[in-house]
């Protein structure tokens, strides 16, 4: 039973560029949330899809945008990159169940180093 | 608004140490918590998930205890060893359903 899996494992880009992510969930979860973490820092909210729309968001500019697939599989995309993009970007997978997220499961990240 | 906070930030035993990890958050309406373990570079694996009508939740060496009044959780790591060597995340969820970390407390077991 595969687990969250997230592509590609790192990524380097230049200021001002776009960058897409990729997630598919863990088998049998419908709901994909994203997260930033910085060096040394807790991982932050970025937003969740559920049933191809945006459920959900946090304190992240427009620049950050997502997208969620009929076979539940998720994309981030982030345009025009700052320095400070740099980060782990992880997505984590869940089942909902009567509104509410059962555990999320968290892949290995995408490590984003922006130059 | 929702802050998590972890003590210590880093903390460094020798093998066979018991360990309390602490975990403290502002607003007590929360519905779980949730303990991870990170690995340098790598993706958070959970732990123990404690829902908010509970108190505590084991899982082998690992004991996590909630007290949602008093807005605080601990992690405990029974005879640690140098496997447990990691970053230890406490994440809450509330009414809105997203997980909001803490910094991490960064673990260090030395042989």
């Amino acid at each position: 039973d595969a687990g969250v899996t997230q592509s590609p494992t790192h990524l380097i880009k230049t200021r001002g560029q776009q960058v897409t992510l990729r997630c598919s969930p863990k088998s049998g979860h419908d709901t994909v949330s994203w997260y930033q973490q910085a060096l040394g820092q807790g991982p932050q909210f970025i937003f969740q899809y559920y049933e191809e729309e945006e459920r959900q968001r946090g304190n992240f500019p427009d620049r950050f945008s997502g997208h969620q697939f009929p076979n539940y599989s998720s994309e981030l995309n982030v345009n025009a990159l700052l320095l400070g993009d740099s980060a782990l970007y992880l997505c984590a997978s869940s089942l909902m169940i009567r509104g509410w997220n059962q555990p999320q499961h968290f892949g290995d990240g995408t490590r984003l180093s922006i130059l | 608004k929702q802050e998590v906070t972890q003590i210590p930030a880093a903390l460094s035993v020798p093998e066979g140490e018991n360990l309390v990890l602490n975990c403290s958050f502002t607003d007590s309406a929360i519905y779980n918590l949730q303990w991870f373990r990170q690995d340098p570079g790598k993706g958070l694996t959970s732990l123990l998930l404690i829902q908010s009508s509970q108190r505590e939740q084991t899982s082998g060496r690992l004991n996590a205890s909630l007290d949602k009044s008093s807005g605080r959780s601990t992690l405990y790591i029974a005879a640690s060893q140098p496997g447990d060597s990691a970053t230890y995340l406490c994440a809450v969820i509330d009414n809105t359903d997203k997980l909001i970390f803490g910094t991490g407390t960064r673990l260090q077991v030395f042989p």
